[in-house]
């Protein structure tokens, strides 16, 4: 069955940087593109951008540029999201989502990274 | 791109029906048919539950169905169980590889 495992959560300063990664596996990786999302507490999804599994590039929402990045490693299924200069209002969970081939939705979804920033 | 708009709180007794909107714009919802629907219990990651504006995945409940009209999305939930008690979102492709959330709406069963 398709299943998307995140890594754990982190605890960061701010300034530093982290990254988290999306394990993929019960289909073909490179067939689908995956999004990623982030939740600050108690607030709603926010759409980050998505990163095109079979070429590697990706495409950000306004207002997730130069911090944030997305990559690859197809040998081993999974997607990172790297955050640099971590700043406070970054704490959040952020959720990795495979789209649906056929579609624009996220048909399966990460378990989501918590990643609180804090001095 | 502005965040879609849903109210931001509904409610509902169990057997009911409720109905969540989503309204965008002309250029978004109004133009592509690729509106989906999530569910999310606090604490869990989002379920998909209506994708491409009115299909159902697999295992969701015939009570889920979506419909749209111009450019408003909807969601209706028919025979409201407790169960149903969740967030709400709405995710919208809007053009240029871009895809826009609604605000969320927070569902109580009474």
């Amino acid at each position: 069955q398709v299943q998307l495992v995140q890594s754990g959560s982190e605890l960061k300063t701010p300034g530093a940087s982290v990254k988290v990664s999306c394990e993929a596996s019960g289909y073909s990786f490179t067939s689908d593109v995956i999004h990623w999302v982030r939740q600050a507490p108690g607030q709603g999804l926010e759409w980050m951008g998505w990163i095109n599994t079979n070429t590697g590039n990706p495409t950000y929402a306004q207002g997730f540029t130069g911090r944030f990045v997305f990559s690859l490693d197809t040998s081993v299924s999974t997607a990172y999201l790297q955050i640099s200069s971590l700043k406070a209002e970054d704490t959040a969970v952020y959720y990795c989502a495979k789209n649906d081939g056929s579609s624009w939705s996220g048909d399966y979804w990460g378990q989501g990274t918590l990643v609180t920033v804090s001095s | 791109q502005s965040a879609l708009t849903q109210p931001r709180s509904m409610s509902g007794s169990p057997g009911q029906s409720v109905t969540i909107s989503c309204t965008g714009t002309s250029s978004d919802v109004g133009t592509y048919n690729y509106v989906s629907w999530y569910q999310q219990h606090p604490g869990k990651a989002p379920k998909l539950i209506i994708y491409d504006v009115s299909k159902r995945p697999s295992g969701v409940p015939y009570r889920f169905s979506g419909s749209k009209s111009a450019n408003t999305a909807s969601l209706t939930i028919s025979g409201l169980q407790a169960e149903d008690e969740a967030d709400y979102y709405c995710w919208s492709y809007v053009g240029g590889y871009i895809l826009v959330f609604g605000g969320g709406t927070k569902l109580t069963v009474l």
